[in-house]
């Protein structure tokens, strides 16, 4: 039973270009939230997706996009990169509804360094 | 708006000892979930243990439990018997019950560094 995957594991981009981080759930899971945890500090709640939607979205600039496909799936898009944007990506996925909704299970996320 | 306030930057432990941590969190909200999570080197977030807070009762897990004073909004973890595997950082989290589902955000403290010494 697979965890959840993201992808890529590290990646550097330049100031002002555009990226797109990966994130495939759990096996079962169908809801999908993503994090930035800057160095040393604890993850900020970026967005949450349910059944193809953004459901509820941190505070986070416009800059800040994703997409959940049929498959679960997510993918999360940062553009005009700035330099405070260097954080790791987390993503987490859940089940929202049911006896087994409460748990979350995280990736090992994606460190984005913007030079 | 929800905070969670971890005060201890760092604390460390000899191996086979008790170490712990605390964690302070301000909420208006009646209904809600603690949790623990444990992110080692490797970077994924792993749960330690979970407090509902309709629940007097203070979870526990193995070697794990937790001290949760709800007037106090209190939430502290203890590790018994402390392992080499125990070093990680561990952050406290707070997330509003949301009708048992697991709709909405954790809301993270900004983390304790916990060294384990042989």
């Amino acid at each position: 039973d697979a965890g959840v995957t993201q992808s890529p594991t590290h990646l550097i981009k330049t100031r002002g270009q555009q990226v797109t981080l990966r994130c495939s759930p759990k096996s079962g899971h169908d809801t999908v939230s993503w994090y930035q945890q800057a160095l040393g500090q604890g993850p900020q709640f970026i967005f949450q997706y349910y059944e193809e939607e953004e459901r509820q979205r941190g505070n986070f600039p416009d800059r800040f996009s994703g997409h959940q496909f049929p498959n679960y799936s997510s993918e999360l898009n940062v553009n005009a990169l700035l330099l405070g944007d260097s954080a790791l990506y987390l993503c987490a996925s859940s089940l929202l509804t049911g006896p087994r909704s409460r748990g979350y299970t995280f990736g090992s996320g994606t460190r984005l360094t913007v030079v | 708006a929800q905070t969670v306030t971890q005060s201890q930057p760092e604390m460390s432990v000899q191996e086979a000892e008790t170490v712990t941590l605390s964690c302070t969190y301000d909420t208006s909200e009646s209904d809600y979930y603690l949790f623990w999570y444990k992110q080692p080197p490797s970077r994924q977030m792993i749960l330690v243990i979970r407090q509902e807070a309709y629940k007097q009762q203070n979870a526990t897990e193995n070697r794990f439990s937790v001290n949760f004073q709800k007037a106090a909004k209190s939430f502290s973890l203890k590790i018994s018997d402390s392992q080499l595997g125990d070093a990680a950082m561990y952050f406290c989290a707070y997330r509003a019950n949301a009708g048992g589902t697991s709709y909405g955000k954790l809301t993270f403290g900004q983390g304790t560094i916990l060294t384990v010494h042989p």
